[in-house]
């Protein structure tokens, strides 16, 4: 069966380190999304990719970068963690555009910021 | 700015009862709306949407509702199982999907 994967699940990290949360599907899916969840918030989208080499930021990218070089995979990446950036975070891919907002979303990755 | 907002952060039913769930938005540009469901330690999940031309859309026990005049929509869920107790998103979209903050709804046996 076609999934989403993300890992780590929970990791644990330092203000200043970079760190990377990856995801991966095996939908063949186009479109791939990064959102944290945070409370009193919902969920909040980071970045997003419409197909390869495409890139563009959500309404809370400052502090992410991703990079799509595959359809499969787009890691997100926290340069220099800060605790505001403690979070679930959860990719999630659809095969059409968001205008009918059908996304499959992975498990999520749990991240604290110490 | 909150676009979409869910004002009940909980909600508890009895087995068997109905539940209402209820989300308003603020962009009248919104044409397409969907309700997600969440599970603890899951990602959340595609239970059911409606377009902005429709005012309402059935799937088995649950029916959303659309009313653009009031910008609402809600979520009822008849007869309400245990199995239904999880987080449930609103959300709204027009080029961009924008998500309410959530309501937990809690079925109690």
């Amino acid at each position: 069966d076609a999934e989403i994967t993300q890992s780590p699940r929970h990791k644990i990290t330092e203000t200043g380190r970079q760190v990377t949360l990856a995801c991966h599907q095996t939908w063949n899916h186009n479109n791939m999304f990064w959102y944290r969840q945070d409370l009193g918030h919902g969920l909040r989208l980071i970045h997003y990719s419409y197909g390869v080499q495409d890139t563009n930021k959500g309404e809370v990218s400052d502090g992410y970068s991703v990079s799509r070089s595959n359809t499969e995979d787009l890691p997100l990446t926290l340069e220099s963690a800060a605790s505001s950036q403690t979070s679930v975070y959860f990719c999630a891919s659809s095969a059409g555009r968001e205008t009918t907002g059908e996304l499959f979303f992975g498990e999520g990755s749990r991240l604290t910021v110490l | 700015d909150q676009q979409v907002k869910q004002n009940s952060p909980s909600l508890s039913v009895q087995e068997g009862r109905i539940s209402i769930l209820n989300c308003d938005y603020t962009n009248s540009m919104f044409d397409y709306f969907l309700w997600y469901k969440k599970y603890p330690a899951e990602g959340p999940t595609f239970l059911i949407s409606i377009s902005s031309i429709k005012d309402k859309n059935e799937d088995g026990r649950f029916t959303v509702f659309l009313n653009k005049s009031a910008k609402h929509l809600s979520l009822h869920i008849v007869p309400s199982q245990p199995g239904d107790s999880a987080v449930y998103f609103c959300a709204a979209t027009r080029e961009k999907l924008t998500f309410g903050t959530g309501t937990r709804l809690t079925i109690i046996p």
